[in-house]
């Protein structure tokens, strides 16, 4: 199993600039979401998504469009990118939605100039 | 408001030097919390998962307790392969949404 997979694994960006960080897993889970993290921050959920085709937002989703059309992938939009998107994006997945493991990925580290 | 608090932010220990790291969480009904290890540059990976107050898990040097209110992150005898950030986490009865801590960056000298 590759487990959770992210590419790219670095972007540059210039403002207004719109990209898709892409994000799978070959483990079956249910249960995906994609994390921001920032320095003093913690991880801060974006959005998540408990099965094909059903998605939610979390705590920042403003700016950032999802949508689960596989099991497997969960992509991560960014519409019109500001400076404020500038951080290290984490997509995680769980076999369900339930108190289970969370898997992480390795991360995309994103610069918008 | 679901919150998590983690101390202290930073810890040097001289290797086989035990400590404590805490996380505290403010949930409206606790469905688990998680503690993850994070390395410089990669994702958190999944060390503990406790669900009830009085749970306790062991890995190797590390040793995961629960309270109604808080967590603790018992580390006996480090080395500094056990040098990396630890984060905590909560899942609330009433959501499905996990709410991480700022974590805690831990450095174990020789």
């Amino acid at each position: 199993n590759a487990g959770v997979t992210q590419t790219p694994k670095f972007q540059v960006l210039k403002t207004g600039q719109s990209m898709t960080l892409q994000c799978a897993q070959d483990m079956n889970h249910e249960y995906m979401s994609w994390y921001r993290q920032d320095p003093g921050m913690g991880l801060r959920l974006i959005h998540y998504s408990v099965g094909a085709g059903i998605t939610d937002q979390g705590e920042v989703p403003n700016g950032y469009n999802v949508s689960r059309s596989t099991t497997e992938d969960f992509p991560l939009r960014l519409l019109s990118a500001a400076p404020s998107q500038t951080s290290v994006y984490f997509c995680a997945s769980s076999y369900s939605m339930g108190s289970q493991t969370q898997y992480f990925g390795p991360g995309t580290r994103l610069t918008v100039l | 408001e679901d919150q998590v608090t983690q101390s202290p932010e930073a810890l040097r220990l001289q290797e086989g030097e035990s400590s404590s790291l805490n996380c505290s969480y403010t949930v409206s009904g606790l469905r688990g919390l998680f503690w993850y290890r994070q390395d410089p540059g990669k994702g958190p990976e999944f060390l503990f998962t406790l669900y009830s107050a009085g749970e306790e898990k062991e890995k190797e040097r590390l040793k995961a307790t629960l309270t109604k209110k808080e967590s603790f992150l018992h580390i006996t005898a480090p080395k500094p392969e056990d040098s990396a950030t630890y984060l905590c986490a909560v899942q609330a009865n009433t959501g499905n949404q996990f709410y991480f801590g700022t974590g805690t960056s831990l450095t174990v000298i020789p």
